[in-house]
């Protein structure tokens, strides 16, 4: 079974500074990794995904994350953040079953508060 | 397009009782997955269906089962209800291919009193 860490559970900073949250995962096999954002009372919205090709990623929004394959991680970053990036974030992976989605296997989440 | 419908969005049983949770997938989709997310143990998968098929199945015990139908809606149950199996339900729909993005409803709210 893979197994996801989210190393921070809550992560404050101000408004405009950068921010990283970090995930690390095991697993012996080849997967596909996630990076899925949730409001308050709202489902997981997908923020971005690694299949293939480039290692890093980038979303509509401004974020990106890079997989690192050495270091088993998949770590979010924004050089500038919002208030309204307020959310909690959750990185998630599933195995490669080539074009199948498996299930996904989530980390426990981190808190990004923004502050003015 | 519509999205991914939960119903109900709230729901409150009595233990020892059972409920049954529905998800309308998006037009299209084929595979419905179900998930359960406590502050305790995070996110956790349940099952999924693809086509009336149970693809895959979470580690949860025997009270938990679903099923799909052919218009691809799905519904889970629970029997014998618990305190603990108080949590969100999140069904996912996608059209199973890892290249297209599966989409969350908003949830069930379940409390078991």
């Amino acid at each position: 079974a893979q197994s996801v860490t989210q190393l921070d559970s809550q992560v404050p900073v101000f408004e405009e500074a950068p921010v990283e949250l970090r995930c690390n995962y095991s697993s012996s096999v080849s997967v596909y990794l996630f990076w899925y954002v949730q409001y308050p009372n709202q489902g997981l919205q997908l923020l971005l995904k690694y299949l293939s090709g480039s290692t890093l990623v980038k979303s509509i929004n401004g974020f990106e994350a890079e997989f690192n394959k050495s270091q088993t991680s998949f770590h979010l970053r924004k050089p500038s953040v919002h208030i309204s990036d307020t959310a909690e974030y959750f990185c998630a992976v599933s195995e490669d079953r080539g074009s199948t989605l498996g299930r996904l296997y989530f980390g426990r989440g981190t808190q990004l508060t923004v502050w003015p | 397009k519509a999205g991914v419908t939960q119903t109900p969005r709230y729901l409150i049983k009595t233990r020892g009782q059972q409920v049954t949770l529905s998800c309308s997938p998006i037009s299209g989709h084929r595979s419905v997955s179900w998930y359960q997310q406590t502050p305790g143990q995070g996110l956790q998968f349940l099952f999924e269906y693809f086509s009336e098929t149970q693809r895959n199945k979470g580690n949860f015990p025997g009270r938990f089962s679903g099923r799909q139908f052919s218009n691809s809606r799905s519904e889970m149950n629970v029997s014998t209800l618990e305190l603990g199996d108080s949590a969100l339900y999140l069904c996912a729909s996608s059209t199973g291919s890892v290249w297209t993005e599966a989409f969350f409803g908003q949830g069930t709210r379940l409390t078991v009193v």
